[in-house]
């Protein structure tokens, strides 16, 4: 069974632009997670889609958004970037039902902003 | 404070040592508690899932729930130079699937 996919692996972006990163869930998967990772914060949780709904959404600013799609794929969009936004952005998912929801990592999307 | 505190190390041990990871918690109501391992320029992979108190053992790895002390810890025996990475624990609430890390300890186990 194929793991998390994310896409695009890196990207750099200029202050002020936005991007958009992909995520494709286990086979089977309803929840779609998305954390920030950064070498000062470490990893954060940005927000969870279960059934195209946003589930749970942490403490970022509004310029960050999500969506996800029938098939349970999930976007992430950042808007007018920042320095600060360059952060490794990883996707979990998982199956979404119950309690136990064991979340599955992929690799990440490494976003540098210059 | 953060809800979960975790020692950043690095920790340095030789192949074929013992090693303890820990991590401690303020929040009573995490019921979940997962070991993730980090290699560098990848995304964390699940090591160990525990639900309330107790042990479980897989392999080489142990891992051990303590919720009365709010402690928990995850043990290698027989560390291999392969098992050098970030390791990340990670804890929720029932219900919710929102993970709150550690800040993860780095491992270097060198032969």
């Amino acid at each position: 069974k194929a793991g998390v996919t994310q896409t695009p692996r890196y990207l750099i972006k200029t202050r002020g632009q936005q991007v958009t990163l992909s995520c494709s869930p286990i086979s089977g998967h309803r929840s779609v997670s998305w954390y920030q990772q950064t070498p000062g914060q470490g990893l954060q949780f940005l927000f969870e889609y279960f059934s195209e709904t946003q589930r749970n959404k942490g403490n970022f600013p509004g310029r960050f958004s999500g969506r996800q799609f029938s098939n349970s794929r999930s976007e992430m969009n950042v808007s007018t970037l920042e320095l600060g936004d360059s952060a490794l952005y990883l996707c979990a998912s998982s199956l979404g039902g119950g309690s136990e929801n064991i979340q599955y990592f992929g690799a990440g999307t490494r976003l540098s902003v210059l | 404070q953060k809800e979960v505190e975790q020692d950043p190390g690095p920790l340095s041990v030789p192949e074929g040592a013992i090693v303890s990871l820990n991590c401690t918690y303020s929040n009573s109501a995490f019921q979940y508690f997962m070991w993730y391992r980090q290699y560098s320029r990848k995304g964390p992979e699940l090591l160990m899932y525990t639900y309330s108190s107790g042990n479980k053992e897989d392999g080489r790895f142990t891992a051990q729930v303590d919720k009365s002390s709010k402690y928990i810890s995850l043990f290698i025996r027989d560390s291999q130079p392969s098992d050098s990475a970030t390791y990340l624990c990670a804890m929720k609430p029932g219900g919710y699937n929102k993970l709150i890390f550690g800040a993860g300890t780095r491992l270097a186990v060198h032969p």
